[in-house]
């Protein structure tokens, strides 16, 4: 079983509010992922994580950012939210090397509505 | 430009029928997954093929990974309501040390009692 979680689940906010999505994950992986989910898309790479103090943006501009202070943390935080923000946001870790190395765990998701 | 395209991406079908749904691209791969999105929850890890040609079973799944590593197809028999949800399908970019994935769009799975 994947233990990875995410906080809140369900969050409506304004516009403008400054927001912190949580991610923890129980399982000692070194890279970890936040990727954006809207229906009927493929999902989104926006950020990434090889490892303590290493953060990097993926494919999909955001204007969101993330730290990864700790090895099981990896917070991503919107300053000034907006309605085109409004979607799924799926964190996800996996394993260096190994043979689960390209298998990614992910966790249940923060649904995000911006009004 | 998709790198993965999914067919179909709704399928609605009744309990015990038997459905199959694919994965293709023009890109050969050294090694595609399958993951399922169950309502309310992310992606979990079904399965990884990694020869072409090659079958796997699980349980009701049989998947398959096409003889030029360019296309995979997933069948299900007797379909229960249980096997609701999307199914992705992903593949592993080797050239990247990030060991990232690259997903399809997926395919909406209902099944009906």
């Amino acid at each position: 079983e994947a233990d990875i979680y995410q906080t809140p689940r369900y969050l409506v906010i304004g516009t403008g509010k400054k927001i912190t999505l949580e991610c923890s994950q129980t399982m000692g992986h070194d890279k970890m992922y936040w990727y954006q989910q809207d229906p009927g898309m493929e999902l989104h790479l926006i950020h990434y994580s090889y490892g303590v103090n290493s953060t990097e943006k993926g494919d999909l501009s955001s204007e969101s950012t993330v730290s990864r202070i700790r090895t099981e943390h990896f917070p991503l935080t919107l300053e000034s939210a907006r309605p085109s923000h409004t979607s799924q946001y799926l964190c996800a870790s996996s394993e260096w090397f190994g043979t689960r190395g390209n298998e990614q765990f992910f966790g249940p998701g923060t649904r995000l509505t911006v009004l | 430009t998709q790198l993965l395209e999914q067919s179909p991406q709704f399928l609605s079908i009744q309990e015990g029928e038997n459905l199959t749904v694919y994965c293709n691209s023009s890109s050969v791969f050294s090694s595609l997954q399958w993951y399922r999105q169950e309502p309310g929850e992310g992606p979990v890890l079904l399965v990884t093929v990694v020869t072409g040609g090659e079958v796997k079973k699980l349980k009701r799944l049989t998947f398959q990974f096409g003889d030029a590593r360019k296309d995979s197809s997933l069948h299900i028999t007797a379909a229960q309501p249980g096997d609701t949800g999307l199914y992705l399908c992903a593949v592993y970019d080797r050239g990247s040390t990030l060991g990232r994935l690259y997903f399809g769009r997926g395919t909406q799975l209902t099944v009906w009692p």
